[in-house]
């Protein structure tokens, strides 16, 4: 079964540093472009960032834009979101998901979120 | 920028009950749209694209329609698995555009 296993949330300060990590397992990662969807307290779903299946294209929400960098490695089945210059509305659940088949921008496997919470 | 607008934002059902959800966007988007299950504490499926197209082993009780800004999602007979919240997704060749919810719960 296709599985995505996020990792890195935690507790951190505005205008610090935090690595989100997302393992890939069962389908070629290599294949996919994948991306971050995150989800602030008691709100839906908003589109962050996202990362072609070679890793030479990036694309970014105009609020993170800046801040946050997404790559990805494919010897190692793992895509990356470094986020620096963290603000309290960046809190929230931060998704990895896979694109179905070609497509960037339509998802089709999840995982199951990390935590991102910033205070001071 | 494109908007989606689902409604309603809260709805209470019965097992058993047909349910009907609606997403309108902001301007015409054809048919690219998505809609999405998502349970307490997990990630979302993925249930339909193309506005009416089955993603491979969601049930047939969930069917999409619609085009280019009026959709629907309608689950024929509800099911307990089916008390979640569901979204609408606009996605292009360069963006993804979330509405904001729907929440599905028991009466």
């Amino acid at each position: 079964e296709m599985q995505l296993l996020e990792s890195g949330g935690g507790l951190g300060q505005p205008g610090g540093s935090l690595r989100l990590s997302c393992a890939a397992s069962a389908f070629s990662f290599s294949r996919y472009a994948m991306s971050w969807v995150r989800q602030a307290p008691g709100t839906g779903l908003k589109w962050i960032s996202s990362i072609s299946d070679a890793g030479d294209k990036t694309y970014y929400a105009e609020s993170v834009q800046g801040r946050f960098t997404i790559s990805r490695d494919n010897s190692k089945n793992i895509l990356y979101l470094q986020m620096n210059g963290l603000r309290d509305d960046d809190t929230a659940v931060y998704f990895c998901a896979k694109g179905r088949l070609r497509s960037v921008f339509l998802y089709s496997v999840w995982g199951q979120g990390t935590t991102v919470a910033v205070s001071s | 920028d494109i908007q989606m607008t689902q409604s309603p934002s809260t709805l209470s059902a019965s097992v058993g009950d047909r349910v009907t959800i609606t997403c309108r966007a902001s301007q015409n988007i054809n048919n690219w749209l998505a809609w999405y299950r998502q349970k307490p504490g997990k990630g979302p499926e993925l249930l339909i694209y193309r506005a009416s197209t089955l993603e491979t082993g969601v049930p047939l009780r969930f069917s999409g329609s619609g085009s280019g800004t009026e959709f629907t999602l309608t689950i024929s007979s509800l099911q307990p698995d089916d008390f979640a919240t569901y979204y609408c997704q606009y996605y292009s060749t360069s963006e993804a555009t979330f509405g904001g919810g729907t929440k599905v719960d028991i009466k």
